[in-house]
C-alpha cells in the first residue's frame, strides 16, 4: 500500500476555476515532487522540493502553482487551465534530495484532472 | 546524458507464459535501476530495484539483474497471471543527482487467460 495519499481522486474544472491538489506523505521523506502523465506516456517532471525549498521546476507554466507548507505537504494549486492540461497528477516522495546513492521514489496513486 | 530505453508493446501473453520486457540504459555516473508497474487507473509501484551492478532485484515473482557490461536491466517472470496485466517502466536515478528520475517509455502487457 502507498504512504503517499493524494487528494481528490479525480477533478473536473473549468478554464476559469481554481482548485488545488493535496498531497501527503507519512515516511518521513524530505523530497517530495509533482509529476504529469498523460495517456500511455511515462511520468514527466513538474516540480521538486527538497527540505520544503522548491528545487527544480522543469519550465512549468505559471498557471500551476506548487506550495511545500511543511514536509508532509504538498499542493498544487491550479489556475485557468486549457483542455490539454488534462492528465493524472502523481505526487511522489523519497528519503531525501541530497547526492550520492540514487533515491527510490514512492508514488501516489494520482489525481484525475479533467479540464473542460 | 541519462536515458533509458524499453521494448515497444504492448505485449500479449497467454496465461503461465515467460515473460521479459528489455530494458537497456544510458548513464554518466554509476545509476540506481528500478522497476514501476502502473495497474490500470492506479499510480506507479515500485517493483523492484538494484543499486549496483550484478544487484538482482526481484518481487512477486518478477526478477531483473543489473548487468553493467551489458547496460541492461531486464524485467522476467516465469509464468505471468492475468493480474499481472499493467504497464511497467523501467527507470534510473543518477547517483550524482537523486533527485532526477529518467523514465522509459513503458511497455503495456496484457495477460489473457
Amino acid at each position: 500500500d502507498t504512504e503517499v495519499t493524494q487528494t481528490p481522486k479525480h477533478l473536473v474544472m473549468g478554464m476559469t476555476n481554481k482548485k488545488s491538489l493535496k498531497c501527503e506523505q507519512h515516511m518521513g521523506h524530505r523530497a517530495m515532487y509533482w509529476y504529469k502523465q498523460k495517456a500511455k506516456k511515462p511520468p514527466e517532471l513538474m516540480f521538486v522540493y527538497s527540505y520544503e525549498k522548491l528545487s527544480i521546476n522543469e519550465s512549468v507554466p505559471s498557471r500551476f502553482s506548487p506550495e511545500c507548507p511543511n514536509s508532509s505537504l504538498l499542493n498544487l494549486h491550479l489556475h485557468a487551465l486549457q483542455p490539454e492540461d488534462s492528465a493524472l497528477y502523481l505526487c511522489a516522495s523519497s528519503q531525501n534530495a541530497g547526492t550520492g546513492m540514487g533515491n527510490t521514489i514512492y508514488f501516489g496513486e494520482g489525481s484525475w484532472l479533467t479540464v473542460v | 546524458g541519462n536515458s533509458v530505453t524499453q521494448m515497444e508493446g504492448p505485449v500479449t501473453l497467454s496465461e503461465e507464459a515467460f515473460l521479459t520486457i528489455n530494458c537497456t540504459y544510458t548513464a554518466t555516473g554509476y545509476p540506481s535501476l528500478f522497476w514501476y508497474v502502473q495497474y490500470p487507473g492506479e499510480g506507479l509501484q515500485l517493483l523492484l530495484k538494484a543499486t549496483k551492478a550484478d544487484d538482482k532485484g526481484s518481487n512477486k515473482g518478477f526478477e531483473a539483474t543489473y548487468r553493467k557490461e551489458t547496460t541492461s536491466f531486464h524485467l522476467e517472470k516465469g509464468s505471468v497471471q492475468v493480474s499481472d496485466s499493467a504497464v511497467y517502466f523501467c527507470a534510473l536515478s543518477d547517483r550524482r543527482t537523486g533527485n532526477q528520475f529518467y523514465f522509459g517509455t513503458g511497455t503495456s502487457l496484457t495477460v489473457i487467460p
